[in-house]
C-alpha cells in the first residue's frame, strides 16, 4: 500500500530551528509537497521537490532523497507564527496526490 | 500562485437540509478537483475526485448519493452535502490542479465550515 509518514507532534522555541521529517513508500514518484496548514483554514504551498537536493526559500528549506523515499522541511528562525500543521504529500505515478496525516508544530518563547 | 476560489466560507444549516459548496478556479483550467473533509485536529481526508465533464470518484466509505459531487466546466465544481446531520459537522476542503500541464501543485481553496444543527 502507498503511505506517508511524519512525527505527529513536535515542539520548538522561538528563534530556533526545527526539522520536519517525512518518509514516504508510494506506487511511483512524481514530485513532493510541502504544506502549512493553520487551525481552522486551508492548507498553503511552502514547497515542492521532484529532484534531489535542497530547495531553500527564505526560511523555509525542503530536502528530498529519492532513493531513500525521504523529505524534511527546514524551518529556521524559528517565529510564533510558524505554530501550524505541516503536511507532507507525495504524488504517485497516476498524479494521485498522497498525503501524510501532518505535524503539529508548537512554538514556545 | 493559482486562485481557487470556495464559496462559502462557513454554513449553519438545520438537519434534514441540504448545502451546496462551490470551488472555483479563477485564473486557470481545473481539470481536475479534489473534495477533502477535515474534522478537528486531524489531516485531510480525501472524499472524491471529479473530472471535468466526468462522474466523481468517491473514496471507499464516502457515500456517493450524499455527498453529490458535479464538475460541469473546467473552472466549476460543486459539493453538495443532501439531508445534512450533525455528524456531517466538518471542515470542507477543495482543491484543483491542472494535470495537463508540468506544473502540478494543488491549489486549495479557501475551506467552508459545515455546521449542523
Amino acid at each position: 500500500g502507498q503511505n506517508i509518514d511524519q512525527p505527529t507532534e513536535m515542539t520548538a522555541t522561538e528563534g530556533a530551528i526545527v526539522q520536519i521529517n517525512c518518509t514516504y513508500q508510494t506506487s511511483g514518484f512524481n514530485g513532493l509537497f510541502w504544506y502549512q496548514q493553520h487551525a481552522g483554514e486551508a492548507p498553503t504551498f511552502l514547497s515542492y521537490n521532484v529532484l534531489d537536493g535542497l530547495e531553500e526559500k527564505g526560511r523555509f528549506s525542503s530536502f528530498l532523497s529519492r532513493s531513500k523515499g525521504y523529505s524534511y522541511l527546514l524551518l529556521k528562525e524559528l517565529q510564533m507564527k510558524d505554530s501550524a500543521s505541516y503536511l507532507c504529500a507525495v504524488t504517485d505515478s497516476n498524479y494521485q496526490l498522497i498525503w501524510g496525516a501532518g505535524t503539529k508544530l508548537i512554538i514556545k518563547p | 500562485g493559482a486562485v481557487v476560489s470556495q464559496h462559502p466560507s462557513w454554513v449553519i444549516c438545520k438537519s434534514g437540509t441540504s448545502v451546496k459548496i462551490e470551488c472555483r478556479s479563477l485564473d486557470f483550467q481545473a481539470t481536475t478537483m479534489f473534495w477533502y473533509r477535515q474534522f478537528p485536529k486531524q489531516s485531510l481526508m480525501l472524499m472524491a475526485t471529479s473530472n471535468e465533464g466526468s462522474k466523481a470518484t468517491y473514496e471507499q466509505g464516502v457515500e456517493k448519493d450524499k455527498f453529490l459531487i458535479n464538475h460541469a466546466s473546467l473552472t466549476l465544481s460543486t459539493l453538495t452535502v443532501t439531508s445534512a446531520h450533525p455528524e456531517d459537522s466538518s471542515f470542507y476542503i477543495c482543491s484543483a490542479r491542472d494535470l495537463t500541464t508540468d506544473n502540478t501543485e494543488a491549489f486549495f481553496g479557501q475551506g467552508t465550515r459545515l455546521t449542523v444543527v
